[in-house]
This record gives structure tokens, C-alpha cells and sequence, in this order.
């Protein structure tokens, strides 16, 4: 079946600097969608994307759909204590049967003030 | 906003006994999901059901079933519960989407601990 792989699974960030996860896919996608989890909450919608190569900002934070649309990747600026969880991708693939996404594994954030 | 509401937080129940997490949403959604949510695992789908009285297995249905009678209300059974099913497990619901697919809403979650 279709996996979905994130990198990394842990990210320790001194707080002010970038990081950025990576979500990748066994297969081509026809969409792919984010979430963000705060300790011992649930996740939460972020964004979605649809296009090849298509690019979306949400203040600091930057999604990237590969041209391939097989990866996708979440890149945070100048991090903050707030930017604290587990970031989650999540793939619809072209070939899923009906509305069913595949999660990735996470990345686990942590900040250094 | 979407409430998706997981009737239970925290459970501990014995290895062979029955269980049922129930999950309630009040968006009028077509689609409900069950998740469980392990370390290093990420979500795992354990079942969905895209209408009324339709169920589709997931990516681990195995120890598992679930009922939907009613269109806001999505239940996962574990029928004997076992110690490596103690999990967090998490209820989502989604409008019917079109190809390009809708967000989903996740419930706060269920502890389960099984001794």
C-alpha cells in the first residue's frame, strides 16, 4: 500500500532558527495536507495542497509541493516556543480508494529558548 | 466549528474485555474515522465510514469493528481488548469531498490502556 515517510522524526531548535521536515511518498499524489499536534492535543488543520510545485505561506511558516507531487515539505522561520508539537503530513494518493488519507509518521519539534 | 466529540478521555479496562469508544460529530458530516496514534507510528487508520451504515477497513482493522447507525455518531468496538491495543485512539470526521479532498477534524482523543 501507499507509505508515507517524514523526516525527521525528531527536530531539536534552538529558538530564532529555521528548520524543515520532509514528507515523502511511494507514490504520486493528487493532494497532500498538514497538521500540527500540541502536546496532549489533537490535531490540527493546516493547510492543503493540490498543484505541482505549489508554494503557501502562513506567516512563518512555508509548504512546498514537489513538481513530482510525490513530496512535500514544512519550513519554519525564525522558530518559536509556540511552533512546540508534532507536525504531521498527510497524502491522498490518486490511486486510495475512496476518501482515505495516509498519515506520515511525524515530526516531533522541540524548542530550546 | 466543527465539534468532534470523543465521549471518553481516559480508560483502563482488562485484557478480554469488551470496549466501546464512542464519537459524536455535529457538522452533518459524511465521513467519519477512527485512528490510532502510537510513537513513531504517526496515525494509523483503523476503520472509516464514508455514509450511514457503511464501513470500510483501514490500514489495521484487525481486532477491531465499528457501527454506524446514526450519520453524527461513529463507534469502534474492540471486542476483546489486548494489551498492545493500548493506544490513543482518535475520532475524525470530514464533509464528502471532491477529488481535491476536505479537512479533517479530529476529536481530542481517547486514552486506552489495557492490563
Amino acid at each position: 500500500g501507499q507509505q508515507v515517510m517524514q523526516i525527521p522524526q525528531y527536530q531539536h531548535v534552538q529558538e530564532g532558527e529555521d528548520f524543515t521536515t520532509y514528507c515523502n511518498s511511494s507514490t504520486t499524489l493528487s493532494n497532500i495536507q498538514w497538521y500540527k499536534q500540541r502536546p496532549g492535543g489533537h490535531p490540527v488543520f493546516l493547510i492543503q495542497l493540490v498543484k505541482s510545485g505549489e508554494v503557501k505561506k502562513q506567516k512563518r511558516l512555508t509548504f512546498q509541493f514537489g513538481e513530482a507531487k510525490k513530496n512535500s515539505s514544512l519550513h519554519i522561520t525564525a522558530t518559536q516556543t509556540t511552533d512546540v508539537g508534532t507536525y504531521f503530513c498527510a497524502a491522498r494518493s490518486f490511486k486510495a480508494a475512496g476518501n482515505k488519507l495516509t498519515f506520515g509518521g511525524g515530526t516531533r519539534v522541540l524548542v530550546k529558548p | 466549528d466543527v465539534k468532534v466529540t470523543q465521549s471518553s478521555r481516559y480508560l483502563v479496562k482488562r485484557t478480554g474485555e469488551k470496549v466501546f469508544l464512542e464519537c459524536v460529530q455535529d457538522m452533518d458530516h459524511e465521513n467519519m474515522f477512527w485512528y490510532r496514534q502510537d510513537p513513531g507510528l504517526g496515525l494509523r487508520l483503523i476503520y472509516f465510514s464514508y455514509d450511514v451504515k457503511m464501513k470500510e477497513k483501514g490500514d489495521i482493522p484487525e481486532g477491531y469493528s465499528v457501527s454506524r447507525e446514526k450519520k453524527e455518531r461513529f463507534s469502534l468496538i474492540l471486542e476483546s481488548a489486548s494489551t498492545n491495543q493500548t493506544s490513543m485512539y482518535l475520532c475524525a470526521s470530514r464533509l464528502q469531498g471532491a477529488n481535491s479532498g476536505n479537512t479533517i477534524y479530529f476529536g481530542e482523543g481517547s486514552w486506552l490502556t489495557v492490563v
